[in-house]
């Protein structure tokens, strides 16, 4: 299995571009959601998935939009890119058992806005 | 409102020393998890460790242990022996059973640099 993946590793984007980052899956996890990580702020969350066709907002969303078309796929678009878009971004997932197991990371993006 | 600190930002010692990083946590719920992520300079999250509220035993792995103290509301990580390998950023987060979608909530992160 390769687990998480993540493309692109890294991307620099100028304000006002668009773009999508990939996530995928290949452990059949149903859950499936996206954490920005800032410096000493850790990781929040963006947006999550608890199935294919639905999704929900996290705590920091604006900005932000996803879709879910099937189990294995993920993918967060930035609309209209800003600066304080700049950070790293790490796709998870989390197995079927319950809902409080662990959740696996992606390797995640950099992305940095000028 | 769920609520980790991490009130260690960085913390250096010497191949061989013990390291004891600290995790203290804020919720309301009575049911909710526990983890320790490690996330090494390559960048990805490492899961190191799921403890319920429910279960206060302490946990050994290896060089790693973990020490959990609902009455002090801490969850406190320690490596003995490190090692330079140890050297990374770790992470505590916090997940309430009535939190909406999963959420993990993640401390600010300590960094442990381990010199040979």
């Amino acid at each position: 299995n390769a687990g998480v993946t993540q493309t692109p590793k890294f991307q620099v984007l100028k304000t006002g571009q668009s773009m999508t980052l990939q996530c995928a899956q290949d452990m059949n996890h149903e859950y499936m959601s996206w954490y920005r990580q800032d410096p000493g702020m850790g990781l929040r969350l963006i947006h999550y998935s608890v199935g294919a066709g639905i999704t929900d907002q996290g705590e920091v969303p604006n900005g932000y939009n996803v879709s879910r078309s099937t189990t294995e796929d993920f993918p967060l678009r930035l609309l209209s890119a800003a600066p304080s878009q700049t950070s790293v971004y790490f796709c998870a997932s989390r197995n079927n058992r319950g809902r409080h197991y662990e959740q696996y990371f992606g390797p995640g993006t950099r992305l940095t806005v000028t | 409102a769920q609520k980790v600190t991490q009130a260690q930002t960085e913390i250096s010692v010497v191949e061989k020393e013990d390291v004891t990083l600290d995790c203290v946590y804020e919720t309301r719920d009575t049911t909710y998890y526990l983890f320790w992520y490690k996330q090494p300079p390559s960048g990805e999250l490492v899961f190191l460790i799921r403890r319920n509220s429910f279960d206060e035993q302490n946990e050994i792995s290896g060089r790693y242990s973990w020490n959990f103290q609902k009455s002090t509301s801490s969850f406190n990580f320690t490596i003995t022996a490190s090692q330079v390998v140890d050297s990374a950023v770790y992470f505590c987060a916090l997940s309430e059973e009535k939190a909406a979608g999963n959420k993990l909530t993640f401390g600010g992160g300590t960094r442990v640099l381990v010199k040979p």
